[in-house]
């Protein structure tokens, strides 16, 4: 069966400092991967998909990025984090497009 | 452009009755997909069901039950006899195919009180 991790599952930052949060994908190969953020008590945002390895399209200009290095492996960074960085971090996946979306446990940011 | 509306914020009803959550949507695509995603306090999505446009069958899943309607562009879900763990938030998305984004509703919270 699939499996979705993500890590960490809370993380406090401060101001200006960088940001590395991995997802990982097990018992599938080839997977879409998603990355949203969901600030409290609102609805989802789409940040990153990526359809393949080294594939990335972003949908919302920021100072987050992301990167793809393996199959099932999905990174999102920031070099500088911003006070508005702060929300619930989540990672999903696809077999296809169009198909439904598999969400990971999520991460808390807080950024201070 | 296409839309989401999930019209009730919150709705609160006592253990073991059943409960509407109402969605509706808007695109002027032909080929669409509609899903339902539960959202425990526990933060974690949970997928619970995807219907293509073309098929308006009613499904049925134990106490899940959903109702689609391209008459008038809805797709509500019921829960019939509900339960304390039935608490949590619920959203309706809507992906279409020309580009494949699910375009999520504000989500209702559903409390369910013992």
């Amino acid at each position: 069966s699939q499996t979705i991790h993500q890590w960490p599952a809370t993380l406090v930052q401060p101001v200006g400092s960088p940001l590395s949060l991995e997802c990982t994908v097990e018992g599938t190969s080839n997977p879409n991967l998603y990355w949203y953020r969901q600030a409290a008590g609102r609805g989802l945002q789409l940040l990153f998909y990526s359809v393949g390895i080294g594939q990335i399209s972003s949908e919302v200009p920021q100072n987050l990025s992301a990167s793809r290095p393996q199959d099932r492996q999905f990174i999102l960074s920031s070099k500088k984090l911003l006070l508005s960085d702060s929300g619930f971090y989540l990672c999903a996946w696809s077999y296809h497009q169009g198909a439904e979306q598999f969400f990971g446990p999520g991460t808390r940011l807080t950024v201070l | 452009a296409q839309k989401v509306t999930q019209a009730q914020t919150e709705i609160s009803v006592v253990e073991k009755e059943d409960v509407t959550l109402d969605c509706v949507y808007e695109t002027r695509d032909t080929t669409y997909y509609l899903f339902w995603y539960k959202q425990p306090p526990s933060g974690e999505l949970v997928f619970l069901i995807r219907r293509n446009s073309f098929d308006e069958q009613n499904e049925i899943s134990g106490r899940y039950s959903w109702n689609f309607q391209k008459s008038t562009s809805s797709f509500n879900f019921t829960i019939t006899a509900s339960q304390v763990v039935d608490s949590a938030v619920y959203f309706c998305a809507l992906m279409v195919d020309s580009n494949y984004q699910l375009i999520w509703g504000a989500g209702t919270k559903l409390i369910i009180k013992p």
